[in-house]
C-alpha cells in the first residue's frame, strides 16, 4: 500500500506571494492533517480534514487555509507569504476520525526569500 | 488543553548503552500517548502508543515506553541503541475528545561508536 505523497517536495518563494501544496493519504484514509515544522516552533497542528469538513483548526492566521477533496487529497494554501512561513509542512493522513493512528508523509519544504 | 515537555533536547549515547528519553504531559482528561522518530529529511514515522491497557508498551525497534498516570510520564527506553537509531524523537498526546495532536519540542538522539 502506498504511503502519504505530498507534492511538491521543496518550494521556494518570495514573500508576498501565496503557495499551494499537496497531499494524497493513504488509501482509504478520510482524515487528513497538516502540520508547520520550524527549528524554533517545533511542530505545530494546522489543521484536520475529514470528509471534505474542516474539523479541527489550530492557532494561525487566515492566511493559512486548506480544503479536501472527495477522493481526500488535500491541498493546503498559504497566502500572502512572510519570511516566517518558511518550513517543513507534514501531512498525516488516518483511517477515520480517529486521528490517533496518523501517518505522516515526508513533508514540502517551503523557504520563503 | 494538553501539553508536552521533553525534558532533554539532546541525548548523546554509545552505541550498544541503554537509552531513556523522557517525556512528561499535562492533561486533565484522558489522552493518547505517542512517541515518533523523524530521520533527516522524511517525515515521522510511528514507534509506539499507549491508547489503554497495559502500561508498558513495546514498539518498533527494540523501543518501548512506560505509561505512568502519578508521574504524568511516557517515557522511551531501548536497552540497547545502535548508530541507525539517531534521528530526533517526538512525544505527541491526544486528546480523543477533540482529536488535536500536540507534539513535544523534540530530543535529538545521537548515537556515537
Amino acid at each position: 500500500k502506498a504511503g502519504v505523497t505530498q507534492t511538491p517536495r521543496y518550494l521556494i518563494k518570495t514573500r508576498g506571494q501565496q503557495v499551494t501544496l499537496s497531499c494524497s493519504p493513504i488509501s482509504g484514509h478520510r482524515s487528513v492533517s497538516w502540520y508547520q515544522q520550524t527549528p524554533g516552533q517545533g511542530l505545530q497542528f494546522l489543521f484536520e480534514y475529514f470528509s471534505e469538513t474542516q474539523r479541527n483548526k489550530g492557532n494561525f492566521p487566515g492566511r493559512f487555509s486548506g480544503r479536501q477533496f472527495s477522493n481526500s487529497r488535500s491541498e493546503m494554501n498559504v497566502s500572502t507569504l512572510e519570511l516566517g512561513d518558511s518550513a517543513l509542512y507534514l501531512c498525516a493522513s488516518s483511517l477515520d476520525r480517529a486521528v490517533y493512528e496518523q501517518y505522516f508523509g515526508p513533508g514540502t519544504r517551503l523557504t520563503v526569500t | 488543553a494538553q501539553s508536552v515537555t521533553q525534558l532533554d533536547s539532546q541525548v548523546p549515547v554509545f552505541e550498544e548503552a541503554p537509552v531513556e528519553l523522557r517525556c512528561n504531559y499535562s492533561s486533565s482528561v484522558s489522552v493518547y500517548l505517542f512517541w515518533y522518530v523523524q530521520y533527516p529529511n522524511q517525515g515521522l514515522q510511528l514507534l509506539l502508543k499507549y491508547l489503554s491497557g497495559s502500561t508498558l508498551v513495546k514498539g518498533i525497534n527494540g523501543f518501548e515506553a512506560e505509561f505512568n498516570k502519578s508521574q504524568t510520564s511516557f517515557h522511551l527506553r531501548k536497552p540497547s541503541v545502535h548508530i541507525s537509531d539517531t534521528a530526533e524523537y517526538f512525544c505527541a498526546v491526544s486528546d480523543s475528545n477533540f482529536n488535536k495532536f500536540y507534539f513535544g519540542s523534540g530530543t535529538k538522539l545521537n548515537v556515537k561508536p
